[in-house]
């Protein structure tokens, strides 16, 4: 069965570089979730979408942005990297918003910011 | 203070023992809550969903209760296997994760 495609699976970036995360959605979900997960820390919420429009923003940092596309694919944009970005960055997604709708993590993009 | 508590913080039990681990919440109100299964540097996977008019969900040697009044909820896994070693993780909502349990299954 399809699962949530992260690219790329590992990252490194330098302080103030920019990077991209990318995340595919199973085919049908139209709701994406992105999390941060740091070292030894639980995921945080950063952001999510549905139907290409953001349903919720947890605690993303301004300079991060993020999108959805019209294949349902979601990109974060991550800007003037800081040492402290340094996390697994996770997406999820799932077939809806409704109460009973389980969803799907990727196996995460692992960003090393030096 | 975190809205979702879990605990122990870890746990430790030898193959094919039972255990269960515990999530309290503040969170209020919310859609569902979630255990998932998380190995070390990979994607949390679902083990169960549970809305909050249901009572209990199981899902093979899982299984979930929820108690929406006492606002408790808790995980059964019965003849635990060296591979259930792992953070098992309770999620209230799409945003609220607790810290986790992390179990470890000893031969």
């Amino acid at each position: 069965a399809a699962g949530v495609i992260q690219s790329p699976r590992h990252l490194i970036k330098e302080k103030r570089e920019t990077a991209t995360l990318k995340c595919y959605p199973i085919p049908r979900h139209d709701t994406v979730y992105w999390y941060q997960q740091g070292p030894g820390q639980d995921p945080q919420f950063l952001i999510s979408f549905y139907e290409k429009m953001q349903s919720d923003k947890g605690s993303i940092p301004d300079r991060f942005s993020a999108q959805q596309f019209s294949d349902y694919h979601s990109e974060l944009n991550m800007s003037s990297l800081e040492l402290g970005d340094s996390a697994l960055y996770f997406c999820a997604s799932s077939p809806g918003q409704g109460a009973n709708y389980g969803y799907t993590f990727g196996s995460g993009t692992r960003l090393t910011v030096v | 203070k975190n809205q979702v508590e879990q605990s122990p913080q870890s746990l430790i039990i030898l193959e094919g023992k039972n255990c269960t681990l515990q999530c309290n919440y503040t969170v209020s109100p919310f859609s569902n809550l979630r255990w998932y299964k998380q190995d070390t540097g990979r994607g949390p996977v679902s083990l169960t969903i549970m809305t909050f008019s249901e009572n209990t969900k199981s899902n093979g040697r899982y299984t979930a209760t929820l108690d929406a009044d006492t606002k408790q909820s808790s995980l059964h896994i019965t003849a635990s296997q060296l591979s259930d070693s792992a953070s098992y993780i309770c999620v209230v909502g799409h945003a609220r994760f607790g810290a986790g349990t992390r179990l470890t299954v000893k031969p």
